[in-house]
C-alpha cells in the first residue's frame, strides 16, 4: 500500500512563481526523498532529508520535514518551464536494503 | 555515463508470452530493486536483491520472478504476461541507507 500522499495531485503555475508540494506519511522513517519524473521517463533523485533534519536546500529546492506531523514539503523557487514534471516523495523506513514507498505524486505544470 | 542501464527501453509482448527485462549497473552497489509503475500511478516495489539474497514483496504476483547472476546484472522475468502487467518497469540500485539511482525504465506493452 502507498504510504505517502502528496497534495496537490496537480498544480499549474506561471513561470517564475514558486511551487510548493506537500507529502504526508504514516509510519516511522529513516529518511524521506523527493524524485522528479518527466513524462515517460525514469525517476531522478532530487534531495534526501534524514529524520533528524528539519530543512535542506539544494539550488532552487527547499525541503522541510516535520516528523511530529509525519509530513514534508518541497518548494521550488523561481520555477521554469523545464520544471514541468511529476514529483514524488518516497519514504525509507531504514531497514537497510528495504525499498522506498512512494506517494502518488504531484503533477506540476509550469506555464510559460 | 549511464550508471543504471535498462534494456530494452520499449518491449512489446503478446498475452501469455514470457518476457525478460534487463538491468545493469556500473556503480557496484550491492542492492538492486525492481519497481512497477502503471500509468499515472506511483512506483510500486516488486522485489529487491541484497547481494545474492532475494527479497520478495508480499503482494508481488508469482508471475514475476527475478535473477541476479552477478553484482552488475539483474533480470525481471514475467512468465505469463497479462494485460494488467502493462507498465513501466524501473530498476534501481543503491548502497545501504543512501539514495537510490534509477534507470530510465522499460515500458512494457502487452497485446
Amino acid at each position: 500500500s502507498q504510504q505517502g500522499e502528496e497534495d496537490p495531485q496537480a498544480l499549474s503555475i506561471q513561470e517564475g512563481e514558486n511551487a510548493t508540494m506537500n507529502c504526508s506519511y504514516k509510519t516511522s522513517i529513516n529518511n524521506l526523498q523527493w524524485y522528479r519524473q518527466n513524462s515517460g521517463r525514469g525517476l531522478v533523485h532530487l534531495i534526501l532529508i534524514r529524520s533528524n533534519e528539519r530543512e535542506k536546500h539544494s539550488g532552487r529546492l527547499r525541503v522541510t520535514l516535520d516528523t511530529s506531523k509525519k509530513s514534508s514539503s518541497l518548494l521550488i523557487t523561481a520555477s521554469r518551464a523545464a520544471d514541468t514534471a511529476s514529483y514524488f516523495c518516497a519514504t525509507d523506513a531504514g531497514g537497510g536494503a528495504d525499498g522506498l514507498t512512494f506517494g502518488k505524486g504531484t503533477h506540476l505544470i509550469i506555464q510559460p | 555515463d549511464a550508471m543504471v542501464i535498462q534494456n530494452p527501453r520499449y518491449q512489446v509482448t503478446q498475452f501469455g508470452k514470457p518476457v525478460t527485462l534487463s538491468c545493469s549497473q556500473t556503480l557496484n552497489h550491492n542492492v538492486m530493486y525492481w519497481y512497477q509503475q502503471k500509468s499515472s500511478q506511483a512506483p510500486k516495489l516488486l522485489f529487491h536483491y541484497y547481494d545474492k539474497d532475494f527479497n520478495n514483496e508480499a503482494d508481488t504476483p508469482d508471475n514475476f520472478q527475478s535473477r541476479r547472476p552477478n553484482t552488475s546484472f539483474c533480470f525481471l522475468d514475467i512468465r505469463s504476461p497479462g494485460l494488467g502487467d502493462a507498465a513501466m518497469y524501473l530498476c534501481a540500485t543503491r548502497r545501504i541507507d543512501n539514495e537510490q539511482f534509477f534507470g530510465p525504465g522499460t515500458r512494457l506493452t502487452v497485446l
